[in-house]
């Protein structure tokens, strides 16, 4: 079965800086990839997703990620972050590669964001 | 509507009572899923819809939870005789069909469920 896993629970990182979070993935086959953020009270937000293709994408906010098949990561990152990105990020994986079926989340990455 | 609805925002039962929560998936999204987040157990996927029918029923969490979709749209998820550890919040959301778009998901606002 496929899994994620997000190493870092929590992560402080201050304003202007650069920020990556980690995201590691089981799955057998090539993997749907995503990035999901919530913000307190808000609902999940998708950033940006891996189909195929290019191995580095760009998403909203500024967000960018690369698939890395040989150490089966799937990063976040962002040159310099803002205050309005403290939240939690979430990154996912298709449960059975293309196709409409549920995603597998990892346990999330609370970013905070010092002045 | 723009976005994926949910109804409704907050539900406070007691236990053994059941509960019906309803999720309206953005105009024209054949697929819906059904997810639920708590403290101790996160983002876990619960059932999705292709149309009218759920091929795969495993992710529910007992057989006190149930799902029904009719008119390839509105999506009610119940708990029977609802428990202590029922209480979460219940995502809903909806995704397109074919292309890129394939399986890019759009969450509603969720409904949390506080059972006494």
């Amino acid at each position: 079965a496929q899994s994620v896993t997000q190493p870092d629970i929590h992560i402080t990182v201050s304003e202007g800086a650069s920020l990556e979070l980690r995201c590691n993935y089981s799955y057998g086959a090539t993997p749907y990839l995503f990035w999901y953020v919530q913000s307190p009270g808000q609902g999940l937000q998708l950033l940006l997703k891996y189909f195929s293709g290019d191995t580095l994408v760009q998403g909203i906010k500024g967000f960018e990620a690369e698939f890395k098949r040989s150490q089966s990561s799937f990063n976040l990152r962002k040159p310099s972050v803002h205050w309005s990105d403290a939240a939690e990020y979430f990154c996912a994986v298709s449960r059975s590669g293309g196709g409409a079926d549920g995603l597998t989340f990892g346990k999330g990455t609370h970013l905070i964001i010092q002045p | 509507g723009a976005g994926v609805s949910q109804s409704p925002s907050n539900k406070v039962t007691e236990k053994g009572k059941d509960v019906e929560l309803r999720c309206d998936p953005i105009s024209g999204h054949t697929a819906l899923y059904w997810y639920r987040q708590s403290l101790g157990q996160g983002l876990e996927f619960l059932i999705y819809f292709q149309g009218n029918s759920a091929p795969d029923k495993s992710g529910l969490p007992s057989d006190r939870f149930s799902a029904e979709r009719t008119g390839g749209s509105v999506s009610t998820l119940t708990i029977q005789r609802t428990q202590q550890e029922d209480s979460a919040v219940y995502l809903c959301a909806s995704s397109a069909r074919g292309g890129t778009k394939h399986n890019e998901q759009f969450f509603g606002p969720g409904t949390r469920l506080t059972v006494l």
